[in-house]
């Protein structure tokens, strides 16, 4: 089953526009990652927050974790064409390196 | 380090073959992960492993599906007999205990006809 549900299903902006997609998830959590797909590849991480941090950035990107809520969400600042792809969450368990990801949010950003 | 490596990339194949999917994890590595990714479904973990061996293969669809990992540095994902719903693109994924993420292949796309 899919733990984590991203919103929205599809975001499209123009360059240099911030773009931010969401996450939530049922279950309690270890951490939860964010994963980028370019368009025919593999998943690259990208950034993980643990369950007792509340907010983690890196470069343009900012990750949140509210706990109480079951949800977090992943911004993009001055997003670039090259940011175009699809990114997922994925959430780890209590006591197991098994990770359950979402459908994801597939990010256009137009030139 | 040229990365968790997948072959074939491609596989096109008849209804009732056979299809054997192969990966190769990161050196050093010590848990491996196969994930199906569709359109309909997304990305599921059908099966992995730690220090080879199977932990949870709760995520594979049926016996139609088996996967093996005899030794540290080679997997296979074998489907008998391949039926069309398999269609869809299959992930390799390495994690070394202690690090932040786990590293994809590229993938194999197949089509079962």
């Amino acid at each position: 089953s899919q733990q984590g549900e991203e919103d929205p299903q599809a975001l499209s902006i123009q360059e240099g526009e911030n773009a931010t997609m969401n996450c939530s998830y049922k279950t309690s959590i270890n951490n939860l990652q964010w994963y980028r797909q370019n368009s025919g590849r593999g998943l690259v991480h990208l950034i993980l927050i643990r369950s007792n941090e509340r907010e983690k950035h890196s470069g343009r990107l900012r990750v949140t974790l509210d706990t109480s809520k079951k949800s977090s969400s992943l911004l993009i600042t001055a997003s670039r064409a090259a940011d175009t792809a699809s990114y997922f969450c994925a959430t780890e368990q209590g006591g197991s390196e098994k990770l359950v990801f979402g459908k994801g949010t597939k990010l256009t950003v137009n030139p | 380090d040229a990365g968790v490596i997948q072959s074939p990339r491609h596989e096109v194949t008849e209804m009732g073959q056979e299809v054997t999917l192969r990966c190769k994890p990161i050196s050093g590595h010590n848990s491996l992960f196969w994930y199906r990714q569709t359109m309909m479904r997304g990305l599921e973990l059908l099966i992995y492993f730690n220090n080879n061996v199977p932990i949870d293969d709760s995520g594979m669809p049926e016996d139609r599906f088996s996967a093996k990992m005899p030794n540290a540095s080679f997997s296979t994902l074998k489907i008998q007999p391949s039926e069309p719903r398999d269609s869809a693109v299959y992930f390799c994924a390495s994690w070394r205990t202690g690090e932040e993420t786990q590293y994809f292949g590229p993938g194999t796309r197949l089509l079962v006809l």
